[in-house]
């Protein structure tokens, strides 16, 4: 049993389309952060969240704490925003991370 | 300034072996983490260090791992008597507070680590 869930796995966009990442949880959290992981496997902290939304560019990021699901949307897709996006939830019972397995986007220009 | 880095990049071993993963975290971050990424599945947390507290050791999947930090800043991660279900790239990642659930992480380029 996994403590969060991505959807898709896999996606492919055409370039500009708008993108949605789904990420659902089945534990208590004090917060959610997404992540990049770039084909060359490097990692990069996109956002922290532990209610509402937020923006960065042409990155949003929601989530709903009573629904214990999070999204991830990306307008106007470029090639380069192709990479696995992953969620990641902070347990406040636990107090450890628990990580999804990702999803793998990829834009074609 | 630099950001994480790990050395190895890649370290192929034979079973049975001892293999030791450094990481070098940024310049005044208290905190520091390791995990581990198996093919196929999400990251996987290992060990949590924060200042000169007690390290969370909690993530650690045997005894033959184990993990120091030295002088608050660089850190080894141990395996003995590798395995080959421990081949994966094991990543490292620092903070600069050590608040656990709200910090950025800072990720290292991560060490390939291969067991024959």
């Amino acid at each position: 049993k996994n403590e969060v869930e991505q959807s898709p796995q896999n996606l492919t966009a055409q370039e500009g389309e708008f993108i949605t990442i789904n990420c659902s949880y089945s534990v208590g959290i004090s917060a959610l952060h997404w992540l990049q992981q770039h084909p060359g496997g490097g990692i990069v902290s996109l956002f922290m969240l532990s209610s509402g939304k937020k923006k960065h560019g042409r990155l949003i990021a929601t989530i709903n704490i009573q629904e214990k699901h999070s999204s991830l949307h990306i307008t106007a897709s470029h090639p380069r925003d192709s990479a696995v996006y992953i969620c990641a939830v902070y347990s406040n019972t636990g107090n450890q991370f628990y990580f999804g397995t990702g999803t793998s986007l990829t834009v074609i220009p | 300034g630099a950001g994480v880095s790990q050395s190895p990049s890649n370290k192929v071993t034979e079973k049975g072996k001892d293999v030791e993963l450094r990481c070098d975290p940024i310049s005044g971050h208290t905190a520091l983490y390791w995990y581990r990424q198996s093919l196929g599945q999400g990251l996987e947390f290992l060990i949590y260090f924060q200042g000169n507290s007690a390290p969370d050791k909690s993530g650690l999947p045997s005894d033959r791992f184990s993990a120091e930090r030295t002088g608050g800043s660089v850190s080894t991660l141990t395996i003995q008597r590798t395995q080959q279900e421990d081949s994966a790239v094991y990543l490292c990642a620092s903070s600069l507070v050590g608040r656990r659930s709200t910090d950025t992480q800072y990720f290292g380029p991560g060490t390939r680590l291969t067991v024959l």
